[in-house]
């Protein structure tokens, strides 16, 4: 079972479109990540949040940490081609340290 | 800097066979780490490392074992590969301390016939 679980799993839109993506658990994160991936690539940190309701936001993204620190959302505002990939969610759970949990994952394509 | 990297890029097994997956980082990150990447599942943690001479089991671990001889290597072994095995393997690194970010390497593609 995933400690994390990333929805919707595919989204394809048109260009200008906006969407959400959601990463759930009923666990508690101390922190919780997004990252962005890219065919071939490895992941890419988008950003960190670590405060429960702590809103974020990097040009049209916009990312939510939950009120009890278990889920979290990405928002995409006019979403463009270039924001097509992979979009990954990571929890740290607290007193671990260590060992991070990935969400499931949600491939997004925007069309031109 | 080079970042991450790893090597090999791509790799074909028949069941049964073993080989070595290099990890390394140039960047004198404390934490490293080794993780899977199968369709639906996103990233799963094989075995990690706080420090050179250490490691520990993540999520997955069975069939795997790693090294850390050296702070900037991590290696990930598979003495017995089998078919469950084919995935692509990602390792990564972290400065530790108060910074989570994590940096990636472009990742093995991993078959087992």
């Amino acid at each position: 079972t995933q400690l994390l679980e990333q929805s919707p799993q595919f989204l394809s839109i048109q260009e200008g479109e906006n969407l959400t993506v959601y990463c759930n658990s009923s666990s508690v994160f101390s922190s919780l990540q997004w990252y962005r991936q890219e065919p071939g690539e490895g992941p890419v940190l988008l950003v960190t949040v670590v405060t429960g309701g702590e809103v974020k936001k990097l040009k049209r993204l916009t990312f939510q940490f939950g009120d009890a620190r278990k889920d979290s959302s990405l928002h995409i505002t006019a979403a463009q081609p270039g924001d097509t990939g992979l979009y990954l969610c990571a929890g740290l759970p607290p007193n671990t340290g260590n060992q991070f949990y990935f969400g499931t994952g949600t491939s997004l394509t925007v069309i031109p | 800097n080079a970042g991450v990297t790893q090597t090999p890029k791509f790799r074909v097994l028949k069941t049964g066979q073993s080989m070595t997956l290099l990890c390394a980082q140039d960047m004198n990150h404390e934490y490293m780490y080794w993780y899977r990447q199968d369709p639906g599942m996103g990233l799963r943690l094989i075995h990690y490392s706080v420090g050179e001479g250490t490691t520990a089991k993540g999520e997955v671990p069975d069939g795997y074992n790693v090294s850390r001889l050296k702070k900037q290597n991590f290696l990930l072994g598979l003495e017995s590969a089998a078919p469950s095995q084919t995935s692509v393997y990602f390792c990564a690194s972290r400065p530790g301390g108060s910074s989570n970010e994590q940096f990636f390497g472009p990742g093995t593609r991993l078959t087992v016939l």
